[in-house]
């Protein structure tokens, strides 16, 4: 069964330092999305993708996040500077851009730990 | 905002049937109900979703109100695995575009031996 793939699964690094974490989709899946998971609460939706464009990017912390899917296939996530606040679990979904099925597929996520 | 409502955690015996309640009074004609589970330190998983009719897959059943208010997922046969956060969602049907999906606290499920 095809699934989502993500990488790193765990990061720990200092406040201040950059960090990087790449998605790749279940393939032929137009959709991608990241989300953002802290302890104790449901994941938030930080990016939308609609093959290479962004479609919804409205609770994307833009002064220090950025993402990107330049072939509309794979995508990263960038973080610089990491602050404390931003430790959580960064996940990755993908869907088909059907009208019949978009049901999302959720990847492994990677764990961030800034100290 | 979550447009959802579901108890913060349930326990249920192992082999027995789980029955997770979620309110969701506020939910439109175009809103489907979605169902996912997150194992411990997992992605979420789908399980089922519906509109208004009750539907029945491998993992699960889902029972939906004659007036969409509310709806129960059933695990009829629960083993140890199936011990997870399970969130219920709305969301405007799949004709109308691929939407976020909108997660709240969910129920924490605890499967007892």
């Amino acid at each position: 069964e095809a699934e989502v793939a993500q990488s790193p699964r765990y990061k720990i690094t200092e406040k201040s330092q950059a960090v990087a974490f790449w998605c790749d989709p279940i393939s032929g899946h137009a959709t991608l999305y990241w989300y953002r998971q802290i302890l104790g609460q449901g994941p938030e939706l930080l990016v939308q993708f609609q093959d290479e464009s962004v479609v919804d990017d409205s609770q994307l912390p833009k002064d220090r996040f950025s993402a990107e899917r330049l072939k509309g296939v794979d995508s990263t996530l960038k973080i610089q500077p990491a602050e404390l606040g931003d430790s959580a679990m960064y996940l990755c979904a993908s869907s088909e851009n059907r009208a019949d099925s978009d049901t999302q597929y959720f990847g492994p996520g990677t764990r961030l730990t800034v100290l | 905002d979550a447009k959802t409502t579901q108890p913060t955690s349930m326990d249920c015996a192992e082999g027995r049937a789980a029955n997770l309640p979620c309110n969701h009074s506020t939910i439109s004609g175009n809103e489907y109900v979605y169902w996912y589970r997150q194992i411990h330190s997992q992605g979420p998983q789908y399980i089922i979703h519906g509109l208004k009719n009750n539907e029945t897959n491998e993992m699960a059943s889902l029972i939906i109100t004659e007036d969409r208010k509310s709806s129960t997922l059933i695990l009829p046969h629960a083993t140890l695995r199936d011990t997870a956060v399970y969130y219920c969602i709305v969301r405007v049907t799949p004709y109308f575009g691929n939407e976020k999906l909108t997660f709240g606290t969910g129920t924490r499920l605890t499967i007892i031996p």
